[in-house]
């Protein structure tokens, strides 16, 4: 069965210039993760989204960075006016929402964005 | 605050020795979770425990998810080269709250 796409694989772009980065869950995924990974480290949480819920936006680093999720399925992470420190892999990640598989996260390959 | 801190960091080892990686966390976690993580890819899920004192074994992996469901180890018997890379656990708490990762464990097993 098809896994969590994202795209594009590679992105890269000026410093100053809007990016979106796109996710695509596996189909019946209710819960929606990004997460920023630098360099050979752990994962950074930006933001969480549960089937109609708030979104959980508390690790979302600057005002610049937002995200949405239409129709409970595709999610667009957008990084306005790209900064050098922005440069990291972005992973989206899904997960089944209930029962004894609760929060078991399936990974996207990831975007990795350079800022030049 | 980090919730999840896994120790060590970094843990370079020989192809054949045995290791033992650990998650602590003052927090209660209803599961935990192990991922793997290989250079260029997104991590992957490796076993999930429920149970407090529960074990579960993956071939030359056993996970232990502590009494007090708290902490949690891996450990590995005999590494190989392929069991090289990035090994995080991920806590669960109850109802729909995000799951939170560990700090990370970066592992080289050297032929």
């Amino acid at each position: 069965g098809a896994g969590v796409s994202q795209s594009p694989s590679n992105k890269v772009t000026e410093k100053g210039k809007d990016v979106e980065l796109r996710c695509d869950p596996i189909s019946g995924h209710t819960a929606l993760y990004w997460y920023r990974q630098s360099l050979g480290q752990g994962l950074e949480f930006l933001i969480y989204f549960q089937g109609n819920s708030a979104p959980d936006k508390s690790g979302l680093p600057s005002d610049r960075f937002s995200a949405e999720r239409t129709g409970g399925s595709v999610s667009t992470l957008t990084i306005q006016r790209t900064q050098q420190e922005d440069s990291a892999v972005y992973l989206c990640a899904s997960s089944w929402s209930g029962g004894a598989r609760w929060g078991e996260q399936f990974f996207g390959p990831g975007t990795r964005l350079t800022v030049l | 605050t980090q919730l999840l801190e896994q120790s060590p960091q970094f843990l370079s080892i020989q192809e054949g020795e045995n290791l033992t990686v650990y998650c602590n966390s003052s927090s209660v976690f209803s599961s935990l979770q192990w991922y793997r993580q290989e250079p260029g890819e997104g991590p992957v899920l490796l076993v999930t425990v429920v149970t407090g004192g529960e074990v579960k074994k993956l071939k030359r992996l056993t996970f232990q998810f502590g009494d007090a469901r708290k902490d949690s180890s891996l450990h590995i018997t005999a590494a190989q080269p392929g069991d090289t890379g990035l090994y995080l656990c991920a806590g669960v708490k109850g109802g729909y709250q995000k799951v939170t990762f560990g700090t990370g464990t970066k592992l080289q097993v050297i032929p």
